[in-house]
């Protein structure tokens, strides 16, 4: 298996843009999840799914931030407009369903620059 | 609420010493799952143990070593021998087995970056 896919591996964009953020999970997994990583915060969860239907949101910081996930094997963090402090880290993260606890399998991360 | 602090912000040995990274946590659960992962220079996030409440026999896997200590809460991660491909950061993270969340929502401690010196 090829593991959690993320794209781009690193977005360098000018403040106002939209930027999408491109997850593919390991197939078979029911779960999926978003997180992002700063210095300041360390490692906070944004969103994650179930069978593809967004379960808790509430760590998403703002309405500039929407997460779809319209199939078993695709999702998307959009954030729209970019600022300069959402320059992080973005992780995606698959586990096989709500519930088990096996521990996440992360992707690479994609580092994202909002100039 | 549930809590992970690793108190040690950066540690730096010579290589083949041996290190210990610290972690304490706080939960309110009796059933909870402990994890500890490494994040290298290059970015990625690496699984490298999980443990779950009620299994606090200690761990080996070649170089790595995992102390669970319920009665202090605490889930320290040994590294004897430490080589410079050892280095990264290294988080101690908690998921709670409660109805609430699934035990989905990990909460991550602050990580500890660990520099192996040649």
């Amino acid at each position: 298996d090829a593991g959690v896919i993320q794209s781009p591996r690193h977005e360098v964009t000018e403040m106002g843009q939209e930027v999408t953020l491109r997850c593919k999970p390991i197939s078979g997994h029911n779960s999926l999840f978003w997180y992002r990583q700063t210095m300041m915060r360390g490692l906070e969860l944004l969103i994650y799914f179930n069978n593809n239907v967004p379960i808790d949101d509430s760590g998403m910081p703002e309405d500039r931030f929407s997460a779809k996930m319209p199939n078993a094997s695709f999702s998307t963090l959009k954030i729209q407009p970019s600022e300069p402090r959402d320059s992080a880290v973005y992780f995606c993260a698959s586990s096989p369903w709500l519930g088990r606890i096996d521990g996440y399998t992360f992707g690479s991360g994609t580092r994202l620059t909002v100039v | 609420a549930q809590k992970v602090t690793q108190a040690q912000t950066e540690i730096s040995v010579v290589e083949k010493e041996d290190v210990t990274l610290d972690c304490v946590y706080e939960t309110r659960d009796t059933t909870y799952y402990l994890f500890w992962y490494k994040q290298p220079p290059s970015g990625e996030l690496v699984f490298l143990i999980r443990r779950n409440s009620f299994d606090e026999q200690n761990e080996i896997s070649g170089r790595y070593s995992w102390n669970f200590q319920k009665s202090t809460s605490s889930f320290n991660f040994t590294i004897t021998a430490s080589q410079v491909v050892d280095s990264a950061v290294y988080f101690c993270a908690l998921s709670e087995d409660s109805p609430d969340n699934y035990g989905q929502n990990f909460v991550f401690g602050p990580g500890t970056r660990l520099s192996v010196l040649p």
